[in-house]
């Protein structure tokens, strides 16, 4: 699977648009990008997943580049309980692969 | 999305003990589950693959003479943590693939401290 890479932190207003960047510039055509997040002491909750589409649904949009060597996962209003890390992961699909999971994105929302 | 739940959610015990942590996917099968390990402020770590009817595949490192896996039905795949040492300690979890194969799910964790 492709080595993802994402920014060790960020901070953001609560009611506003967070924006979670991903670099996965070895990306394979037939990898997946998908995004986790993990709320402190709970298991990995899943958001969204798309290949070259760009992706939205109730929690969550995700913007892929076209060369696809990067994407963005965007929380349109921001919450406190938004406050997690925020995994993003590049996989095939179909065959239950493994996940393998990085450093990820520790998202702080603040009043 | 499908729902995978663990039990027990937290665990104490002493040394040397034995203690076996439950994985059940609730409405669907899974003929596949996953279980990883998440020490304080790191990521999670894939410890192995449990297969239904079949062996575990364990990652590099990890001894699976101390972690036994077992995965006697479509719904449920147990983690027996054998001889368990204070270096056990730590965040169990699991995930399972649902119906599609696309999308993994996670169980909530089971916090496992050894005395």
């Amino acid at each position: 699977d492709a080595k993802t890479t994402q920014p060790p932190s960020m901070d953001c207003a609560e009611g506003r648009a967070a924006n979670l960047p991903c670099n996965h510039s070895t990306i394979s055509g037939n990898e997946y990008v998908y995004w986790y997040r993990q709320i402190h002491s709970q298991g990995p909750q899943y958001i969204i997943h798309g290949l070259k589409n760009n992706e939205t649904n109730e929690m969550a949009s995700l913007i892929i580049t076209e060369d696809r060597k990067s994407s963005t996962l965007i929380l349109p209003h921001a919450t406190l309980r938004d406050t997690a890390v925020y995994y993003c992961i590049a996989v095939n699909t179909g065959t239950a692969s493994k996940l393998t999971f990085g450093t990820g994105t520790r998202l702080q929302v603040t009043l | 999305g499908a729902v995978v739940s663990q039990h027990p959610s937290w665990v104490i015990c002493k040394s040397g003990t034995s203690v076996k942590i439950e994985c059940r996917s609730l409405d669907f099968q899974a003929t596949t589950m996953f279980w990883y390990r998440q020490f304080p402020k790191q990521s999670l770590m894939l410890m192995a693959t449990s297969n239904e009817g079949s062996k575990a595949t364990y990652e590099q490192g990890v001894e699976k003479d101390k972690f036994l896996i077992n995965h006697a039905s479509l719904t449920l795949s147990t983690l027996t943590v054998t001889s368990a040492h204070p270096e056990d300690s730590s965040f169990y979890i699991c995930s399972a693939p649902d119906r599609a194969g696309e999308t993994q799910y996670f169980g909530p964790g089971t916090r496992l401290l050894v005395l």
